[in-house]
């Protein structure tokens, strides 16, 4: 059973640019959910998707998006890219809507570089 | 509010001795909790998880961890170290009223010195 898949693996933008990442979730998982991994900041949550619906949202500012297509597979967005976007972009899939018992099964990330 | 704290930023021991990463959390309810492992360049594996039923919890790769309210802390512990657990290691707990949104200590990162 292949495991969460996150596209590219590596990217470098420029400011001012913006940035689609992907994320297709383990078969037969319909809910996907974004962290954003810094030095700094630690792991922080972005939002979660369940059945194309955004059911949670973080404290990110609005440049960051995302949206969850009917194959649950999930894309964000970032647009007007700043230099402290610079992170390891992470995706996890659970079986269900996440809970306080939800296994979350994450990806191997994608590398976000703003020059 | 609930929160995790890792203890350590850094832990080294030596090959074949006990490994311990402390965690102390605060819930004002039963929480979730998960110890998650990232080698270099990898993503999130669960090592384990306790959702209020035994306390002490086993996982993989020889690890567990016991559930301590009295002391708010979820401690990991693995009896002998093998250079393999070099990585770094979050505590993670729960959020019960927000679906299951994940909060993660700052990590804790072992090193396995030969």
């Amino acid at each position: 059973k292949a495991g969460v898949t996150q596209t590219p693996r590596y990217l470098i933008k420029t400011r001012g640019q913006q940035v689609t990442l992907s994320c297709s979730p383990i078969s037969g998982h319909r809910s996907v959910s974004w962290y954003q991994q810094t030095p700094g900041q630690g792991l922080q949550f972005l939002f979660e998707y369940f059945s194309e619906t955004q059911r949670n949202k973080g404290n990110f500012p609005g440049r960051f998006s995302g949206r969850q297509f009917s194959n649950s597979r999930s894309e964000m967005n970032v647009s007007t890219l700043e230099l402290g976007d610079s992170a390891l972009y992470l995706c996890a899939s659970s079986l269900g809507p996440s809970s306080v018992n939800t296994e979350a099964f994450f990806g191997q990330g994608t590398r976000l570089t703003v020059v | 509010a609930q929160s995790v704290t890792q203890l350590d930023s850094h832990v080294s021991v030596s090959e074949g001795t006990p490994v311990l990463l402390r965690c102390n959390y605060s819930s004002s309810y039963s929480p979730s909790l998960f110890w998650y492992v990232q080698h270099p360049n990898k993503g999130l594996q669960l090592l384990l998880k306790y959702t209020s039923a035994a306390t002490l919890v086993k996982g993989i790769n020889g690890f567990e961890a016991e559930f301590k309210k009295s002391e708010t802390s979820f401690h990991l512990t693995k009896p002998s170290a093998h250079m393999s657990d070099a990585a770094e290691y979050f505590c993670v707990v729960s959020v019960w009223n927000q679906g299951g949104k994940l909060i993660f200590g700052q990590g804790t990162e072992l090193s396995v010195k030969p």
